[in-house]
């Protein structure tokens, strides 16, 4: 298995809900990453985990919330979203922290985040 | 600190014919650089990239990458395009400075004209 598998593949969410998206990997990479990416933009680093651990975050609002729950799975928790958090939300993997350098970052398909 | 900059936000080439798409970069130390293609609604594909060794990069699909010091430079090429390499590609640089990560590019619109 080469692939990283993020669900839903698209989700519309109101403002006051609260949601999930989820990021599933088994290729035994020790490293995880949510990246956010607006229409037309480039993706943009928002948390880093290294070995179920948070090591890197942002700057992101606290609306956005991730979870490492094990090494094959990343969640991030949405609650309270704006509008303009509308945007495909990316989970990557590589082997380790900063083994990306060497051996690639491999990126999911993204989720497609409406708020509304 | 690494950055790069991609100078074109679309490009257009016939079929057949060969392609450059732009990168320069800008960084603090040795220079760690990537190429990704996104398709419509899908996630990012890993081209190439370039840590050190020899300055021309080989990379999926047929693509190549020329890094070049002097003049700061890491042009993505295809001898020949087809139409199916019309997407989003982006450059990136390791993020470095003990922040593992990407820093990419704004993206260039590739589109190969049948």
């Amino acid at each position: 298995d080469t692939e990283v598998t993020q669900t839903p593949k698209h989700l519309v969410m109101g403002m006051t809900n609260k949601k999930s998206l989820k990021c599933e990997q088994h290729m035994g990479h020790r490293a995880m990453y949510w990246y956010k990416q607006k229409a037309k933009k480039p993706p943009e680093l928002m948390f880093v985990y290294s070995y179920e651990k948070l090591s890197i975050n942002e700057s992101v609002p606290s609306r956005f919330s991730p979870e490492c729950p094990n090494s094959s799975l990343l969640n991030l928790h949405l609650h309270a979203l704006q509008p303009e958090d509308s945007a495909l939300y990316l989970c990557a993997s590589s082997q380790g922290p900063d083994e990306g350098l060497n051996y690639g970052y491999t990126f999911g398909s993204g989720t497609r985040l409406t708020v509304v | 600190a690494q950055s790069v900059a991609q100078p074109e936000d679309q490009v257009n080439v016939a079929e057949g014919n060969p392609l450059t798409v732009k990168c320069t970069y800008s960084v603090s130390g040795n220079p760690y650089l990537f190429w990704y293609v996104q398709y419509p609604n899908r996630g990012l594909q890993f081209l190439l990239k370039y840590i050190t060794g020899d300055n021309l990069v080989k990379g999926s699909y047929g693509f190549e990458a020329e890094f070049n010091k002097s003049q700061t430079s890491f042009h993505l090429k295809k001898p020949s395009a087809l139409v199916s390499d019309s997407a989003l590609y982006f450059c990136a640089s390791y993020s470095g400075g003990g922040a593992d990560g990407l820093t990419f590019g704004k993206g260039t619109h590739l589109i190969i004209q049948p």
